[in-house]
């Protein structure tokens, strides 16, 4: 079936550790997101990736890297220099050639600190 | 101003009773309003969409009403489910072009229907 893969479900993070979330499509889609929820939050963007090779910092991209250097792929890092990472992370895709097409979304990783 | 202004938090119905969602924006360059239905640790899923040309649209037991004068719009939910006890977020979509077609989310509205 076509969708969208995060994982691992659940991920510790110890103080000054980098520690990467990993989201595969399988959709074709062009565009991928990067999403942090918190309750009472909504979703803020962190990243997102029209095309391969280019990425642009959402709202709240401090402290957080991604790459994109394959269609399917686009892994998030969460750096040390995140103070406070604990949140609910989804990724999302969409198809840029179909203007009602809404965006798809992963499962979420919930990234704690330990 | 890129923002959209979601109420109520959270809702309270009885079962077969009707559930109303609202949102707010500004921006009157969005293009594409959707609304996600989110159950307890997984992603939003598309629940129903509307463009600003409609003022309605009904699926099922969902209706999105539409007033684009206004800059607001609202979910209903008609004889309300247990089953529909979910967190609900309204969203915009930033047209294609320079800005990319990003959505802008409100922060959610949880629901709860009691049996």
């Amino acid at each position: 079936d076509g969708g969208i893969t995060q994982s691992p479900k659940y991920l510790f993070r110890k103080e000054g550790q980098n520690v990467t979330l990993s989201c595969e499509q399988n959709l074709n889609h062009d565009a991928m997101y990067w999403y942090r929820q918190d309750p009472g939050q909504g979703l803020r963007l962190i990243y997102y990736s029209q095309i391969v090779n280019d990425f642009q910092k959402g709202d709240i991209a401090e402290g957080y890297s991604v790459s994109r250097e394959k269609k399917e792929s686009f892994p998030l890092t969460v750096t040390s220099a995140q103070k406070n990472p604990t949140a609910f992370y989804l990724c999302a895709s969409s198809s840029r050639r179909a203007s009602n097409q809404p965006q798809h979304f992963g499962d979420g990783t919930r990234l704690s600190i330990l | 101003q890129q923002q959209v202004k979601q109420s109520p938090q959270s809702l309270i119905v009885q079962k077969g009773g009707i559930s109303i969602i609202n949102c707010a924006y500004e921006n009157t360059a969005f293009d594409y309003f959707p609304w996600y239905q989110q159950f307890p640790g997984k992603g939003p899923a598309l629940l129903i969409a509307i463009r600003p040309d409609v003022s309605e649209k009904k699926e099922g037991r969902f209706t999105i009403s539409f007033n684009k004068s206004a800059k607001q719009f609202s979910l209903h939910i008609m004889d309300s489910q247990p089953g529909d006890s979910a967190t609900y977020f309204c969203a915009a979509r930033i047209p294609y072009g320079g800005s990319q077609g990003n959505l802008i989310f409100g922060k959610g509205t949880k629901l709860s229907v009691k049996p």
